[in-house]
């Protein structure tokens, strides 16, 4: 099945630097790529997401690389602020046949703790 | 347009003991899977249910069950419980197979003492 590596762990940063966290995945299959950003006891937020037919996406201060030859790819977030301080992951999802494979599936990295001093 | 909610928040059980979780999709929503979250780490996928069945499955045994009713909410069933249940359980939904976005609910935090 599907691995999904995440690095750093923690991440920390002064206000206004820019913070970038990687993922690496093991299955070619794989063809979606979402980060989420987890605050302290609330749900997991969908930052942003890349298909495998980009290469590159971006959202304002936010974006995601992707490398399909290398199975990896990369949140970038530039100019920091504090309130960006949370957990993110990264995951990984390939799209199955119909006719009940669990497509759709994500698989999660470890998290990455983003810490962004004022 | 409601988002994706859970209940309840807080449980805390014994050892053996089973409890349910509840999920309310988004609306339009047909599409549910269920993961677990452990305290510093990744949701791991438990399973997902798309018009009432069950779809696939992850590395979880056969005392986490589920249902979907004909609304698309959801319920998660955990038997016998056990010590390393304990974990943040996330609900999320989507319009359905084909799409790749999954909203997730709060989730409910399960305590197995």
């Amino acid at each position: 099945g599907e691995n999904v590596e995440q690095h750093p762990s923690t991440l920390s940063v002064q206000e206004g630097d820019s913070a970038v966290i990687k993922c690496t995945y093991s299955d070619s299959a794989s063809n979606y790529f979402p980060w989420y950003k987890q605050e302290l006891g609330k749900r997991p937020q969908l930052i942003i997401d890349i298909r495998s037919n980009v290469g590159e996406k971006k959202d304002q201060r936010i974006a995601v690389t992707l490398n399909k030859t290398a199975k990896h790819f990369s949140l970038h977030i530039t100019e920091t602020q504090p309130e960006d301080s949370a957990v993110y992951f990264c995951a990984a999802s390939t799209r199955g046949s119909a006719g009940g494979t669990s497509y759709g599936k994500l698989t999660f990295g470890q998290g990455t703790i983003l810490t962004v001093h004022p | 347009e409601t988002g994706v909610t859970q209940s309840p928040t807080h449980l805390i059980k014994t050892r053996g003991q089973q409890v349910t979780l509840r999920c309310s999709s988004q609306s339009g929503h047909n599409t549910v899977s269920w993961y677990q979250q452990a305290l510093g780490q990744g949701p791991q996928f438990i399973f997902q249910y798309y018009r009432e069945e069950e779809n696939g499955r992850g590395n979880f045994p056969p005392r986490f069950s589920g249902l979907q009713f004909p609304n698309y909410s959801s319920e998660l069933n955990v038997n016998a419980l056990e010590l390393d249940d304990s974990a943040l359980y996330l609900c999320a939904s989507r319009p359905g197979l084909a799409t790749d976005t999954q909203y997730f609910g709060p989730g409910t935090r399960l305590t197995v003492l």
